[in-house]
């Protein structure tokens, strides 16, 4: 049982690149979460969906977008990265959304140069 | 904006001491869950407590919480190495299923 699989796990990016970060599970879960985490400030929320079909915005959300085309997937896009967006983005998926565990994948470290 | 704030920032203490850590939240909630992070890891779920509740157990782990004050500690009894990690306290929010807040957490080293 793998949980949560985020590919890839290290990326460098030169400024104005794109690129698309996926989350996959394998747990049947319907919300499914992106975060960045960076030093001194937490996780903070970019993105989440509470189903296949479905996203929304979280607290930090300019400068990405988001699919969900598949339930077991969350893709995470950056049109046009910027050096802030260099950060640690970490996926994460629950059962029953903020009402139980959630578990996590273990991280993609983006560098933007 | 981020919902609990973990105090203290760092915490260092001798293996087999116990360890305590705070959170301390903004509005109402319907549970707040422990997460811990090891170096370079992903977090990992430890403990969630209910909004109805006051105090959980599991393991070498303490939980309470008063809403009353909207604050919650985590003990970790006998502590080892093992247990040095970021340990964050996540939230969500009285009018949302569906966002996890988490805090800015507590760093603990245990030393052996």
């Amino acid at each position: 049982n793998a949980g949560v699989t985020q590919t890839p796990k290290f990326r460098v990016l030169k400024t104005g690149q794109s690129m698309t970060l996926l989350c996959a599970q394998d747990m049947n879960h319907e919300y499914m979460y992106w975060y960045r985490q960076d030093p001194g400030m937490g996780l903070r929320l970019i993105h989440y969906s509470v189903g296949e079909g479905t996203t929304a915005k979280g607290e930090v959300p300019d400068g990405y977008n988001v699919s969900r085309l598949k339930k077991q997937n969350f893709l995470l896009g950056l049109e046009s990265a910027a050096p802030s967006q260099t950060s640690v983005y970490f996926c994460a998926s629950s059962h029953e959304g903020a009402r139980a565990e959630a578990f996590f994948g273990q991280g993609t470290r983006l560098t933007v140069v | 904006s981020q919902q609990g704030e973990e105090d203290p920032q760092a915490l260092s203490i001798q293996e087999g001491e116990n360890a305590t850590m705070n959170c301390s939240y903004k509005t109402s909630i319907n549970n707040l869950q422990w997460y811990r992070q090891n170096s370079g890891r992903g977090l990992v779920h430890l403990i969630l407590i209910r909004s109805n509740e006051r105090e959980k157990h599991s393991g070498r782990l303490r939980v309470t919480l008063d809403t009353s004050k909207k604050s919650s500690s985590l003990l970790i009894t006998a502590s080892r190495a093992a247990d040095t990690a970021s340990y964050f306290c996540a939230t969500a929010d009285g009018g949302s299923n569906y966002k996890l807040t988490f805090g800015k957490g507590t760093l603990l080293t245990v030393n052996p």
